[in-house]
Order: C-alpha cells, then sequence, then structure tokens
C-alpha cells in the first residue's frame, strides 16, 4: 500500500490561511472518516491536531480545522503564525490487517 | 499526566536483535490500544504495529511482519517491540503512541528512540 499523497511543501504569510490535501484512494480516505493529522516540529514527537476528518483534540487551537471530500481530505490552519511552521502528516485506517497509513508529510513554511 | 517513555534503542549490526520497551503512566494502560510507529532519518512516519489492551489482537506493517513481535504487561504498564533480523531500513526513532478509541486516533506519543542498523 503506498503512503497518501500530500504537497512535500507549502508556504504562506504570517495571518493567512493554507490548505494541506491528502490524497488517497476509494479504499481507504474516500471509505472511513478515520483521518487524522498531526503537526511535528524538528526532533519532536508528532503532536495531533485532527482526528476523523474534523474533530480537534481537547486543547487543539480552533484555528486548526479538517475536511474531506471524496477520495481527498484537507488541513487547514488559517490566522498563520511563526510557530506553525512545522511538518504535517496525515493518516488513514486502511482495514483491519494493515490498519494505519501515513501520508508522506508536507513542510509548512511561515515566510 | 500521561506519559509514554520509550527505551532500548541503539546501535546494532545487520542480522542482529533489539528489544525496545515503552513503559507508560497517567492513564490506565491495560483499557489501550497502543502502537508503535517509526520514522527513519528525515523521512515521513511509518506505521509499524497495533497491539489491543488485552493482547488479542496484533497487527504488523508488511515491512516487519514475521521480524518483529509485539507483547505487553500491562501490570507493568509496558509495551515491547522485539525486533529480529534487522536491517539498514529500520533504522528509525521509534514511537510509542497511545489509540483514542479507534485508529489512527493517536492521542499521546512518547517522545521516541533511535535504532541504527549499521555495520
Amino acid at each position: 500500500q503506498s503512503a497518501l499523497t500530500q504537497p512535500a511543501s507549502v508556504s504562506g504569510s504570517p495571518g493567512q490561511s493554507i490548505t494541506i490535501s491528502c490524497t488517497g484512494a476509494s479504499s481507504d480516505v474516500g471509505r472511513y472518516n478515520l483521518v487524522s493529522w498531526y503537526q511535528q516540529h524538528p526532533g519532536k514527537a508528532p503532536k495531533p491536531l485532527i482526528f476523523e476528518v474534523s474533530n480537534r483534540p481537547s486543547g487543539v487551537s480552533n484555528r486548526f480545522s479538517g475536511s474531506k471530500s471524496g477520495n481527498t481530505a484537507s488541513l487547514t490552519i488559517s490566522g498563520l503564525q511563526a510557530e506553525d511552521e512545522a511538518d504535517y502528516y496525515c493518516s488513514s485506517y486502511i482495514n483491519n490487517r494493515s490498519l494505519v497509513i501515513f501520508g508522506g508529510g508536507t513542510k509548512l513554511t511561515v515566510l | 499526566e500521561v506519559q509514554l517513555v520509550e527505551s532500548g534503542g541503539g546501535l546494532v549490526n545487520p542480522g542482529g536483535s533489539l528489544r525496545l520497551s515503552c513503559v507508560a503512566s497517567g492513564f490506565t494502560f491495560s483499557s489501550y490500544n497502543i502502537n508503535w510507529v517509526r520514522q527513519a532519518p528525515g523521512k515521513g512516519l511509518e506505521w509499524v504495529s497495533s497491539m489491543s489492551s488485552d493482547s488479542s489482537s496484533i497487527n504488523y506493517a508488511d515491512s516487519v511482519k514475521g521480524r518483529f513481535t509485539s507483547s505487553r504487561d500491562n501490570a507493568k504498564n509496558s509495551l515491547y517491540l522485539q525486533m529480529n533480523s534487522l536491517r539498514a531500513e529500520d533504522t528509525a526513532v521509534y514511537y510509542c503512541a497511545r489509540v483514542l478509541e479507534r485508529h489512527p486516533n493517536f492521542d499521546y506519543w512518547g517522545q521516541g528512540t533511535l535504532v541504527t542498523v549499521s555495520s
């Protein structure tokens, strides 16, 4: 199973909004509302941002939002801040054998 | 405070073995599915294995199936990953992560332990 497809990099200026896409297949992203998003700063463990397409875990800023259309999930970050500069990963449930697949990651640069 | 702490990483020769540990605190360990996720240097995240709360269900990525074995001791709040027949491509930081209700809701992660496979 190939990784979910994410853009290698995106960029935006402080205060702007950006969207990161995560494209899978009808057998994973398109089939289940089980897509999560994670933020990872260099040398740190991933931090959860979104569960089940659009649910924010407790403590996550409402500047982060998630959505899905067909086989593509999206993470939108509004009001970009310098500390948002990080790598972002999507993940999806696949099936009851292989369970989880991750995207290749997207590096966000805040200009 | 929920904490997951990995240990056991290090340098090992190709073909060698290593056992990782993940010790949990701050929550009822026996109630949660815990997974291993790895990240090769400069690369993305890769799911490795999943173990249900009562050890009744264990899943592995195809890339490690037959070489890695996951186990847990709920009395010790610990999860283990026995890694055999290690290859250079297994070089990575290995994280343990707690599952919140269903995959892939990884709500807490450890800090990771680095495994380097090299001669």
